[in-house]
């Protein structure tokens, strides 16, 4: 089965860019989307098909997918963007849902 | 307003069953796919089961398959997780989602709590 990669924490200090990153077998020949999920809450879509943002979504957010690497990146970090994100893709093979372990991202 | 509501989660014993609603307003099921994805307590997401809309189709993660059933009704804009065979590693919150696309999730329910214990 497909199975996605990504690191347990990133941490940065507010103002700075995040960068979360979801490696996978060829990944980029997938389309990727990212949820943030904070405690109690429910996930929430941060971005589709690579590097579109839902509307709602800040600029700040951006993505991108290539090879075996995609990649979230959250430029002017903010204490509010403290939370786990995860990568999640389609595994057509399979008709299956993919989810990486997810990033602890810590705004320090 | 826009939204998923879930309902159903409840303590139950290893082996038992339960089933899981989610109800939607403001939009018409029918119109799309639908998910279930679980979070055990810190743990991370996992894919559950989805639902086509026409021609009903469902798959389920191995965790899962031969123990769950989802089953949707679109006259009561509803979906329906049935769970039998009930594990202490079933123990999670349950979101229902739905599916949009090259299947990403754009709308989400707050969950409802399925513990398995004893």
């Amino acid at each position: 089965s497909y199975v996605l990669t990504q690191p347990p924490s990133v941490s940065v200090a507010p103002g700075e860019a995040a960068t979360m990153t979801c490696g996978g077998n060829n990944i980029g020949s997938k389309r990727v989307h990212w949820y943030q999920k904070k405690p109690g809450r429910a996930p929430v879509l941060v971005m589709y098909y690579d590097g579109d943002r839902p509307s709602g979504i800040p600029d700040r957010f951006s993505g991108s997918n290539s090879g075996s690497t995609a990649t979230l990146t959250i430029s002017r970090v903010e204490a509010g963007d403290e939370a786990d994100y995860y990568c999640q893709v389609w595994d057509g093979s399979a008709d299956y849902v993919v989810f990486g372990g997810g990033t602890k991202l810590t705004v320090l | 307003q826009v939204q998923l509501v879930e309902s159903g989660g409840d303590l139950v014993k290893p082996g038992g069953s339960l089933r899981l609603s989610c109800t939607a307003s403001g939009f018409s099921l029918s119109g799309y796919y639908m998910t279930w994805i679980r979070q055990a307590p810190g743990k991370g997401l996992e894919w559950v089961s989805f639902i086509t809309n026409v021609n009903i189709y469902t798959n389920y993660a191995d965790s899962v398959k031969g123990r769950f059933t989802l089953s949707r009704d679109n006259v009561r804009n509803s979906l329906y997780l049935e769970m039998s065979g009930l594990r202490a590693d079933d123990t999670a919150v349950y979101y229902c989602a739905r599916v949009m696309g090259a299947n990403y999730f754009d709308l989400w329910g707050l969950g409802t709590l399925v513990t398995v214990s004893s």
